[in-house]
């Protein structure tokens, strides 16, 4: 099935721990987000890639890195730097990241805690 | 500068019943998209339904419809003959055309509560 996979689900942190969460998509997308929600809110762009080997800071990107390596693939990292890390990542990708008719479809998030 | 506006936190819907959820944006942007998303309890976010700002005539799939109205700036979605299955978080979107095509930006959300 087509589709975008976040692994994992649910993930636990340690203060000062750097983490990393995976994001593969067989959509053939050229296009692939990361966002970040908090409880009750909406939700907010961390980074952004249009093609293979570039990415773009979105509007919270301080305190994490992203690598886009291959089409399928878009990682994540929650570095140490980033000092209230716990929420809910949503994966997401569209065939196109310049038109506005472009349909962003996400991946089944996920939990990240620091304990 | 882009801007999604959702006024109503939470709805209540009697199952069966028909709901309205409303929308508001505003761009400067002459070509642009408006989404709408459903986020159940476990996190995933759904696609509903999409309208673009040249479209003629208002998107329906299925129980869904977005009520567009251009001029007003809404994009208000309406679903039909409510579930229990639709109790939900919706979320409204949009995206430009232009240079910030990369970005699509989200309400805050709407909490919807279908009542058996």
């Amino acid at each position: 099935d087509g589709g975008i996979t976040q692994s994992p689900k649910y993930l636990f942190r340690k203060e000062g721990q750097n983490v990393t969460l995976s994001c593969e998509q067989n959509l053939n997308h050229d296009a692939m987000y990361w966002y970040r929600q908090d409880p009750g809110q909406g939700l907010r762009l961390i980074y952004y890639s249009q093609i293979v080997n570039d990415f773009q800071k979105g509007d919270i990107a301080e305190g994490y890195s992203v690598s886009r390596e291959k089409k399928e693939s878009f990682p994540l990292t929650v570095t140490s730097a980033q000092k209230n890390p716990t929420a809910f990542y949503l994966c997401a990708s569209s065939a196109s990241a310049s038109l506005s008719g472009n349909t962003i479809y996400f991946g089944e998030g996920s939990w990240l805690t620091v304990v | 500068a882009q801007k999604i506006t959702q006024t109503q936190p939470g709805m209540f819907v009697q199952e069966k019943e028909a709901v309205t959820l409303d929308c508001t944006y505003d761009t400067s942007d002459p070509s642009y998209g408006l989404f709408w998303y459903k986020q159940p309890s476990s996190g995933e976010m759904i696609f509903l339904i999409y309208q673009g700002s040249y479209d003629q005539q208002n998107a329906t799939e299925g129980r869904y419809s977005l009520n567009f109205q251009k001029a007003r700036k809404s994009a208000n979605l309406v679903i039909s003959a409510s579930q229990l299955g639709d109790s939900a978080m919706y979320f409204c979107a949009m995206r430009e055309g232009g240079t910030g095509g990369f970005k699509t930006i989200f309400g805050a959300g709407t909490r919807l509560f279908v009542k058996a």
